[in-house]
Parts: C-alpha cells; structure tokens; sequence
C-alpha cells in the first residue's frame, strides 16, 4: 500500500496564478484533510472531509476550494495565487467512525508563489 | 492562550539519555492525543496514540496522559542520534466535533553524540 500520495511534490506559481493540489489514500479511510504548515505556525486546517460527499472549513479557509472527487481522492484548489500561500501543504487520512482518529499524512507539497 | 502548548526547544540530550517532551492542551473536553515525529523536509509520522489516563509505553517511546491536569508527555528512552526531529503533539476534543486535530508548533529535540 502508498498509503497517502499527494502531486505535485514541488510547485513554482506566479501570483494570480491558479492550481490543484492532488491527494489519494489507499487505505479506504473515510476522512480526508488538508494542512499548511509554515515556520511558528504548526500545522494549520486548512479544509476537510469527514466522508465522502461532505466537506468543511477549517482554520484558514480563505483562498482555498477543495472536491472530494471520491472516497480515494480531495483535492486542494488556489484560484488566485498570492504570496502568504507559500507553503508546505500536507493532505492527510484518517478513520472515521473508530475510536483511534489517528491521521496519517502524504509527503507534502512544497508551494512558492513569486 | 494556544489550544495546544508545546516548548519550541531546542532540547539537546546526551546519546543514551531520556529525552522528555512535555504538551499541554486548552479543551477540557479533549478525547484523543498524538504524538508525530516530523524530520526536516519530510512528512509528520505517527509514533505515539493515548486515550486514557496513565503511561503507554511501544519499544523506547511512553506516552504519558493526565486528562485533569491537561498534560501529555512523550518519553524517549535510550535517545539516539536518529531521534533528532521535530515532535508535534495533536490532540482531538470535542469542541468544533468530527475527527479534527490540533497541533502544537513542536519541540525540536536534538540527540548528540
């Protein structure tokens, strides 16, 4: 098993450019999330999808949209790119409906906006 | 006052060592708590789940749970050289529901030689 992949791994954009974000879990986990993490901040929701069919907000929603194409698949979209989304975005997995929760995450993707 | 507390570190230890990593959380009501272990450049990996009061203890690693003071600590034995990294502790509450964890910032550990 991959367990949680995520492309591309590293993106150059300029501002006001737009991309997605791809992630896939092969461990037939019902929840799927979005992070950023930035030095001295942690990690940060960005959205999340507790099954498939739904999805919410999270901690720093804005200039993000995000499609839980399918079970397997969330993708993270930036319409607009602007420079405060440099970043690293993690996607992540985890069970629902368990009592563990644990969330297990993909390699990441490396986002500079010029 | 952050959900989550960790102490940026760094915190050195000698090679063999115990390595103590502390966290403190907000929510009362919290359920479920993490630890990962994240190196540089890479991604967080899980090492450490706890769910009731007391020590849990995989290998070299215990993880220690205090739900009334709202503390949990990782323990690492016999520090090595490869345990230097970044440990996010994560902890799930009740308060905004689902499966939604917090992170602390981390602690930066480093094991010398």
């Amino acid at each position: 098993n991959a367990g949680v992949t995520q492309t591309p791994k590293f993106q150059v954009l300029k501002t006001g450019q737009s991309m997605t974000l791809q992630c896939a879990q092969d461990m037939n986990h019902n929840s799927m999330y979005w992070y950023r993490q930035d030095p001295g901040m942690g990690l940060r929701l960005i959205y999340y999808s507790a099954s498939e069919g739904t999805t919410d907000k999270g901690e720093v929603p804005n200039g993000y949209n995000v499609s839980r194409l399918n079970k397997r698949e969330f993708s993270l979209r930036l319409e607009s790119a602007a420079p405060s989304q440099t970043s690293v975005y993690f996607c992540a997995s985890s069970e629902a409906g368990t009592a563990t929760y644990e969330q297990y995450f993909g390699p990441g993707t490396r986002l500079t906006v010029t | 006052q952050k959900e989550v507390e960790q102490n940026s570190g760094p915190l050195s230890v000698p090679e063999g060592a115990i390595a103590s990593l502390n966290c403190t959380y907000s929510d009362r009501v919290s359920q479920s708590f993490f630890w990962y272990r994240q190196y540089s450049g890479k991604s967080p990996e899980l090492i450490m789940s706890i769910y009731s009061n007391g020590d849990k203890e995989d290998g070299r690693f215990t993880a220690q749970l205090n739900k009334a003071s709202q503390y949990v600590s990782l323990l690492i034995r016999d520090s090595q050289p490869s345990d230097s990294a970044t440990y996010l502790c994560a902890v799930r509450g009740l308060t905004g529901g689902g499966n939604k964890l917090t992170f602390g910032t981390g602690t930066q550990l480093k094991v010398e030689l």
